[in-house]
């Protein structure tokens, strides 16, 4: 069975920085292009980033370059988000997606979610 | 770039027909496969359409995807409609330089 489990999030200050995990199993890891995708208070689903199953190929949304960077540990089968320079506007539960292939950005799996408030 | 367009609200009595569109603004909406979620509040996203017209084991047959190229829009349609069927539900695309591209999302009322 597949299984995503995302921790890290919590209340941070603008300005602050906070780093998401998401823990995988029930698949080969390594074989699977892995996602991020937010959803703010109220609001509609909004893609973050992508990496491909080795890591060698990270892709970003317009809205996070430069403040957000994705990884991943296939060793440990854990996907990571760094998120930098938090806005108020970054608030929302992000959710690690597993990609259904590397050519389809298309997503078969759902974590649970994981809160991050940006407030002072 | 491109985006995805659905109506913000739809709703429809137990027992009928609902059709939910997804509207891509440029590029083929037959290009690149669509795919349907929903979302019931609380829960992450589930879906309920794959590759444009393909149900997920588990997803009843009420449930049908399709895509229509002279509007270049993908829509769901939901048959005997039931209260358990309310939520929110997202059409979803891609391509290789907007990478993932979800639709505003639809909520589904069944009253």
């Amino acid at each position: 069975e597949v299984q995503l489990l995302e921790s890290g999030g919590g209340l941070v200050q603008p300005g602050g920085s906070l780093r998401l995990s998401c823990a995988a199993s029930g698949f080969t890891f390594s074989s699977y292009a892995m996602s991020w995708v937010r959803q703010a208070p109220g609001k509609g689903l909004e893609w973050v980033s992508a990496i491909s199953g080795r890591g060698g190929s990270t892709y970003y949304a317009d809205s996070v370059k430069g403040r957000f960077s994705i990884s991943r540990d296939n060793s440990k089968n854990t996907l990571y988000l760094q998120m930098s320079s938090l806005r108020a506007e970054d608030t929302a539960v992000y959710y690690c997606a597993k990609e259904v292939s590397s050519t389809m950005t298309l997503f078969d799996y759902w974590g649970q979610g994981t809160l991050v408030t940006v407030s002072s | 770039n491109f985006m995805l367009t659905q109506p913000h609200s739809v709703s429809e009595s137990p027992g009928k027909t609902v059709t939910i569109s997804c509207t891509r603004s440029s590029g083929s909406i037959a290009s690149n496969y669509v795919q349907w979620y929903q979302q019931r509040p609380g829960s992450s996203p589930t879906t309920v359409i794959y590759e444009d017209n393909q149900r997920p084991s588990g997803v009843p047959d009420r449930f049908s995807g399709s895509i229509d190229s002279s509007s270049n829009s993908a829509s769901l349609t939901i048959s005997g409609l039931k209260t358990e069927d309310e939520a929110d539900f997202y059409c979803q695309s891609y391509d290789s330089s907007t990478h993932a591209v979800f639709g505003g999302g639809t909520q589904l009322t069944v009253l």
